[in-house]
């Protein structure tokens, strides 16, 4: 089965410029979450998608931050314009359903670098 | 959400058994006790979780005290792939998954 795929691994932009990052989940996986994880700390929920709907953007800053899911499947995050602080790893995750028993998915993150 | 109270860091002796610690006293009734590991530059993966009885997978064990507040996570044989952040995570349906810093395990050869 394969895992969850992300694109880049890595990205060294400089302050106000924008980026992309693209996440295609486990096949069949409903549920979608895209976290941020600065150095030394655990990763942090942005939004959590169902199907294509927003469940929770409750910590997304969104006057910056977006993201969409469209055909519910794959999905996008974008920062625009982005920030030093914005410097972490962006991690994806997929589960089957929203239930508190299932399992999290991750895939392997996209390195950001503001410069 | 239950908030986990986890040591920083541990260290083991490669082949010999870990118990991983977890405080979380806040937890509901209907909390599942997750944890995850994530090895360095990786996404977290999942180890094992349960809800009131202790757990065993072909990773690891999951030992849950009777009134849910503590829950141990043991590592039968350390070995050096073991070294990670080991997250505690009691969560709700409804709730997100809420990280904290784990406990970084570091496996002595």
């Amino acid at each position: 089965e394969a895992g969850v795929a992300q694109s880049p691994r890595y990205k060294i932009i400089e302050k106000r410029q924008s980026v992309a990052f693209w996440c295609n989940p486990i096949s069949g996986h409903a549920t979608l979450y895209w976290y941020q994880q600065i150095l030394g700390q655990g990763p942090k929920l942005l939004i959590q998608f169902q199907n294509n709907g927003v469940v929770d953007d409750s910590q997304l800053p969104k006057d910056r931050f977006s993201a969409e899911r469209l055909k519910g499947v794959d999905s996008t995050l974008k920062i625009q314009p982005a920030k030093l602080e914005d410097s972490a790893v962006y991690l994806c995750a997929s589960s089957l359903a929203q239930g508190a028993w299932e399992t999290q998915y991750f895939g392997p993150g996209t390195r950001l670098l503001v410069l | 959400d239950a908030k986990t109270t986890q040591p920083n860091s541990m260290e083991s002796n490669e082949e010999e058994p870990v118990h991983l610690p977890c405080n979380h006293s806040t937890i509901s009734g209907t909390d599942y006790i997750h944890w995850y590991r994530q090895l360095p530059s990786q996404g977290p993966e999942y180890v094992i979780h349960g809800l009131t009885s202790n757990v065993n997978n072909r990773m690891a064990s999951l030992a849950i005290a009777e009134d849910r507040k503590s829950s141990t996570l043991i590592l039968h044989r350390a070995t050096l792939r073991d070294a990670a952040v080991y997250y505690c995570i009691p969560r709700e349906t409804g709730n997100q998954f809420y990280f904290g810093t784990g406990t970084s395990l570091t496996v002595i050869p």
